[in-house]
């Protein structure tokens, strides 16, 4: 199956800070999903980015589909970013099978 | 106005005992799935139904067994509980294919 590897795996950063979160997957992709889970573990639709750039206030993504990644940027980080980042893909030939990253752990500390 | 919604939220229980994971999604897709987060938060699909047929069944133990009723209905039901099935349990909803998933708050399943 497809393989999706996330990087880094923990991110510590100062509230105020800017952070850069990448997605590498091993196949073509019909979907590319970001989720946050939170502290309290819901899992929150960031973004649905098969292919280019959307932005969605202080987050932004942008998929290359032909180079196989994605990314997500956060700027101007809060104490409320904390929790993991996930992203997610769709194989083209898996029907609609999610395969989720490890996740990025990320910390903001006030 | 929850789109996917999850009862209960909390599940403990002991071990050897069955259990059901009931979800509704309100948003008009044809599609659900059931997902496990294990210990290492490592999401990965169990089932999914399209049009209440069994599409994908995941190497799942056969004591887990999904009903789907309808297709706003996708239930979970566990017999023989283990120790390792603790763990939290997600329901999805889509449309067919490679539509975002969208996700319920989870259900966490703990084996005493």
């Amino acid at each position: 199956g497809i393989q999706v590897e996330q990087s880094p795996p923990d991110l510590i950063l100062q509230e105020g800070a800017n952070s850069t979160l990448r997605c590498n997957f091993s196949d073509s992709v019909n979907n590319l999903q970001w989720f946050h889970q939170n502290p309290w573990g819901q899992l929150i639709n960031l973004f649905y980015i098969p292919s280019g750039t959307k932005q969605n206030g202080r987050l932004s993504a942008t998929t290359v589909a032909t180079e196989r990644y994605s990314l997500l940027y956060i700027s101007s980080s809060q104490t409320t970013d904390s929790g993991v980042y996930f992203c997610a893909s769709i194989r083209e030939t898996s029907g609609s099978r999610l395969t989720f990253g490890e996740g990025t752990q990320l910390t903001v500390n006030p | 106005d929850t789109a996917v919604s999850q009862t209960p939220k909390y599940l403990v229980t002991q071990m050897g005992n069955d259990k059901s994971i009931k979800c509704e999604q309100n948003l008009g897709h044809d599609t659900m799935y059931w997902y496990k987060q294990d210990s290492k938060k490592f999401l990965k699909i169990m089932f999914s139904y399209n049009n209440k047929e069994l599409i994908i069944n995941e190497t799942v133990p056969n004591r887990f067994s999904p009903k789907s009723p309808d297709k706003a209905h996708l239930n979970l039901h566990i017999n023989s509980l283990e120790l390792g099935d603790s763990a939290v349990y997600f329901c999805a909803s889509s449309h067919w294919g490679d539509q975002p998933q969208h996700f319920g708050d989870g259900t966490r399943l703990s084996i005493l």
